[in-house]
């Protein structure tokens, strides 16, 4: 079954960095779109960065562009976000999710359990 | 950008009630719309893409309608296990992806 399980989430000082990773199984990882999604404490969600199965489409929403950095590694089957610059209100709960495109339309089909990056001093 | 306006924020309901939950868009998206639901403490689970599209073992009581700017997830005979917060999410030609706020939907 598709699973995908994020890891490296932590505490972190404003201005530090941290990198998030997301472990994919069951599924043909190469020939999938990736997104990562966050969602700050109590309040909504927020996309935060899209890859496509190359690496060399690559998008980020306006709070994060020019600080975070998504990659992926196809042999290993795994996703990455590198985030740097980190402020306050990067806190939040770190999802990665698998893409669908339909027709024009694109959505997430799965979904990790989360990682929750907390920047504080 | 796209903007998702999704009403009502939260909305109480019976066990058993038909419960209506609107997404409006800024702009024509067509039928690119898709919902989710999200119980407390777990991640988001897709229900219907495409406006109306049941996404694979969501169970029959949950439907989408609405193409252009006007969206509706309807759940016909309201569960407790229904007890979740739902988002829409709409898609432009290229990303970002827009969510809406969410609906808080209590038993």
């Amino acid at each position: 079954q598709v699973q995908l399980v994020e890891s490296g989430g932590g505490l972190v000082k404003p201005g530090g960095s941290l990198r998030l990773s997301c472990a994919a199984s069951g599924f043909t990882f190469r020939t999938y779109y990736m997104t990562w999604i966050r969602q700050a404490p109590g309040k909504g969600l927020e996309w935060v960065s899209y890859i496509d199965t190359s690496g060399t489409s690559i998008y980020y929403g306006d709070s994060v562009k020019g600080r975070f950095i998504i990659s992926r590694d196809n042999a290993n089957k795994s996703l990455h976000l590198q985030m740097n610059s980190l402020r306050a209100e990067d806190t939040a709960v770190y999802y990665c999710a698998r893409a669908l495109d339909s027709g024009g339309n694109s959505y997430f089909d799965y979904w990790g359990q989360g990682t929750l990056v907390t920047v504080s001093s | 950008d796209i903007q998702m306006t999704q009403s009502p924020s939260s909305l109480s309901a019976s066990v058993g009630d038909r419960v209506t939950i609107t997404c409006q868009a800024s702009q024509d998206i067509a039928n690119h719309l898709n919902w989710y639901q999200q119980r407390p403490g777990k991640a988001p689970k897709l229900l219907i893409y495409d406006a109306s599209s049941l996404e694979t073992g969501v169970p029959s009581r949950f439907s989408g309608s609405g193409s252009g700017t006007d969206f509706t997830l309807s759940i016909s005979s309201l569960q407790p296990e229904d007890i979740a917060t739902y988002y829409c999410q709409s898609f432009d030609i290229f990303p970002p992806y827009t969510f809406g706020q969410g609906t808080k939907l209590e038993i």
